[in-house]
């Protein structure tokens, strides 16, 4: 159980088009989600924490108009990166929250996007 | 006071050995302590987790010991294989609510014949 699939694996796009990455928990319903990205070799730096219904909340740096979260469902959320440009290449993970009382979350198997 | 503190960064252990990561952690408000793997490419993968109410917790060959008072916790990786060469991230953060994980910088693990 607690199974969380992205899609897609892989994109690669030209500098100044969208990319939308879906975030799917299967076989649980979560209330939060969370998006990371990582660089090579280096943790997971958190980007928002989205709930569902409601508006994401992004940390400090990160532009909220430029990563756009969406969690209209208990099972799906999305982050959208609008005009993209090469420096927002990088491995985007998302996790969703499992645990009714203990915080587990399960991450998602990444999503390698590349920006040319 | 967020900091998770995690070394070392990088790690080689001969196969069947014993392979130790350490991880220590500044914030009290933190009782919920999770391991995670990754391989490369992948994301990462919850192990094994413990709260600050027992002292040690074992599944299989992961043991996760816990020292509240010196706010440190550790993974031990037992009889260690090829197989398990990944990166290790530690984690805290409180149990309750919607709370964010904090994450230790990670540590490389190779695991050699």
């Amino acid at each position: 159980g607690a199974v969380v699939s992205q899609h897609p694996s892989r994109v690669i796009c030209k500098s100044g088009t969208s990319v939308k990455i879906e975030c799917r928990s299967l076989d649980f319903q979560a209330t939060t989600m969370f998006w990371y990205r990582q660089f090579p070799k280096q943790s997971l730096m958190l980007m928002a924490t989205s709930n569902e219904g409601s508006k994401a909340t992004y940390e400090q740096g990160v532009e909220k108009d430029k990563f756009l979260i969406n969690h209209a469902s208990l099972t799906l959320s999305t982050l959208t990166v609008t005009s993209a440009h090469p420096e927002d290449s990088s491995f985007y993970i998302c996790s969703a929250r499992w645990g009714r009382i203990y915080n587990e979350q399960f991450f998602g198997p990444g999503t390698r996007l590349t920006v040319l | 006071q967020q900091q998770v503190k995690q070394s070392p960064q990088s790690l080689i252990v001969q196969k069947g050995g014993i392979s130790i990561i350490n991880c220590a952690y500044e914030n009290t408000a933190f009782d919920y302590f999770p391991w995670y793997q990754q391989f490369p490419g992948k994301g990462p993968a919850l192990l094994i987790a413990i709260r600050p109410d027992v002292s040690e917790k074992k599944e299989g060959r992961f043991t996760i010991s816990f020292n509240k008072s010196a706010k440190q916790f550790s993974l031990h990786i037992m009889d260690s294989q090829p197989g398990d060469s990944a990166t290790y991230f530690c984690a805290a953060s409180k149990s309750f609510g919607n709370e964010k994980l904090t994450f230790g910088t990670g540590t490389r693990l190779t695991i050699i014949p």
